[in-house]
């Protein structure tokens, strides 16, 4: 199975600050269609998740533009570029180029 | 608009059988992957199962497989996941989603307990 490894764990950040959470795939995800599925999720407290970014840069319709994604290969990050109060939440990467899809271990983040 | 409702999670004791339904409405379920994932509680997203549009695709965690079974009533827009010999470890809120986490249920939890 691929690994997606995330980090930190734990993101601690002043308001209106920038954010950046790493996450790691113990493969490649080129897909063979030419895609690569790596998504990103918010998850709020008590909520269910949301899609922020899909195939690694794409923003969700809704989604603020101060949420961007980047990276190839085994390599991906997710930046906020300023951080609201409401974007507490937990964030999950996601890969869905191999059987089984697999998640990161979530990245919480939290207001200094 | 797109909905996706969950429903018949509760208690069962170990051994036990559950069958999970996904009412599906605003796109046609035909068109899509349809998947299942789970979260126990305080701990992190997995996925469990999935299935294609026309259901000659189905694909299992190993966690899963030989005990759930993922299904799809297409003129329905309904989505299901039948699980059989049911252990602790299986308690978790089970979340269906559309393609890739596109759009997210609110969740049904299933409580494996004696």
């Amino acid at each position: 199975d691929v690994v997606m490894t995330q980090s930190p764990l734990s993101l601690p950040v002043t308001l209106g600050q920038p954010a950046s959470i790493s996450c790691r795939s113990s493969q490649g995800l080129v897909h063979s269609d030419g895609n690569t599925y790596l998504n990103w999720f918010q998850q709020r407290p008590g909520q269910s998740p949301r899609r922020l970014i899909y195939k690694v840069s794409n923003r969700d319709s809704g989604v603020p533009d101060r949420f961007s994604g980047s990276g190839s290969g085994t390599d991906f990050t997710l930046k906020i570029s300023r951080v609201e109060a409401e974007d507490v939440g937990v964030y999950y990467c996601v890969q869905g180029t191999r059987w089984p899809w697999t998640f990161g271990q979530g990245t919480r983040v939290e207001i200094k | 608009e797109v909905q996706l409702v969950e429903s018949g999670g509760g208690l069962v004791q170990p051994g036990g059988s559950l069958r999970l339904s996904c009412a599906a409405s605003g796109f046609t379920l035909s068109s899509h992957w349809m998947n299942w994932v789970r979260q126990a509680p305080g701990k992190g997203l997995v996925w469990v199962s999935g299935i294609n549009g026309d259901g000659s695709s189905i694909a299992y965690a190993d966690s899963v497989k030989g005990r759930f079974t993922i299904s799809r009533d297409n003129a329905k827009n309904t989505l299901y996941l039948q699980m059989n010999s049911l252990r602790a470890e299986d308690t978790a809120v089970y979340y269906c989603t559309r393609d890739l986490g596109a759009w997210w249920g609110q969740g049904t939890l299933v409580t494996v307990s004696s």
